[in-house]
């Protein structure tokens, strides 16, 4: 079982849908990461939040909308996705400080229709 | 540059032998280095990391890495592996002073032969 709990585990959904990915950790850390992982391809950083401000887009399309509620939450609001949007979509939290490592959630399965 | 690279795309091994996936890294500021495992369907798992201290790492499911600074590399090494063990490895590096990005290598598929 990973501390990092996404839901769901998988999306289907078409071109015009909203929808949201959804991260939950308790391990009292305050940065939160999206990652988009295509098969075969190691993970490529999307955002990150730091003690709930976004600091980090690495230039993600505005279809994608990052939001952290809370120190523990953290959610992806998807809108007019594209085909190849479909992906593996991996949450990750870790204490701010430079030189600790991330933990990685299961990811969402998304699929694109 | 900063980089990370690890040259095998694929390494196939038999069940009990011993085997090494290859991690080295190009940068001019001082580093943290890691080994995740990917198993299907799931996300990463961490295996080891190096911060600072000894240069021979030990991590999670029999695995172990060294710190080799002046060859910059992080090799993995197991030496009896089993079929579990069967799933993709990426060395992962954060440069001090990037602030909180982590570089993944490619990723290694670990085969393991019956």
């Amino acid at each position: 079982d990973t501390e990092v709990t996404q839901t769901p585990k998988h999306l289907v959904m078409g071109m015009t849908n909203k929808k949201s990915l959804k991260c939950e950790q308790h391990m009292g850390h305050r940065a939160m990461y999206w990652y988009k992982q295509k098969a075969k391809k190691p993970p490529e950083l999307m955002f990150v939040y730091s003690y709930e401000k976004l600091s980090i887009n690495e230039s993600v399309p505005s279809r994608f909308s990052p939001e952290c509620p809370n120190s523990s939450l953290l959610n992806l609001h998807l809108h007019a996705l594209q085909p190849e949007d479909s992906a593996l979509y991996l949450c990750a939290s870790s204490h701010p400080d430079r030189d600790q490592p991330q933990h990685f959630g299961d990811g969402t399965r998304l699929s694109i229709l | 540059a900063q980089s990370v690279t690890q040259l095998d795309s694929q390494v196939p091994v038999f069940e009990e032998a011993p085997v090494e996936l290859r991690c080295n890294y190009s940068s001019s500021v001082s580093v943290y280095l890691f080994w995740y495992v990917q198993y299907p369907n799931q996300g990463l798992q961490l295996l080891l990391k190096y911060l600072s201290g000894s240069t021979l790492v030990k991590g999670i499911n029999g695995f172990e890495a060294e710190f080799n600074k002046s060859q910059t590399s992080f090799h993995l090494r197991k030496p009896s592996v089993h079929i579990s063990d069967t799933a993709e490895y990426f060395c992962a590096v954060i440069f001090v002073g990037g602030y909180q990005k982590v570089t993944f290598g490619i990723g290694t598929k670990l085969q393991v032969i019956p």
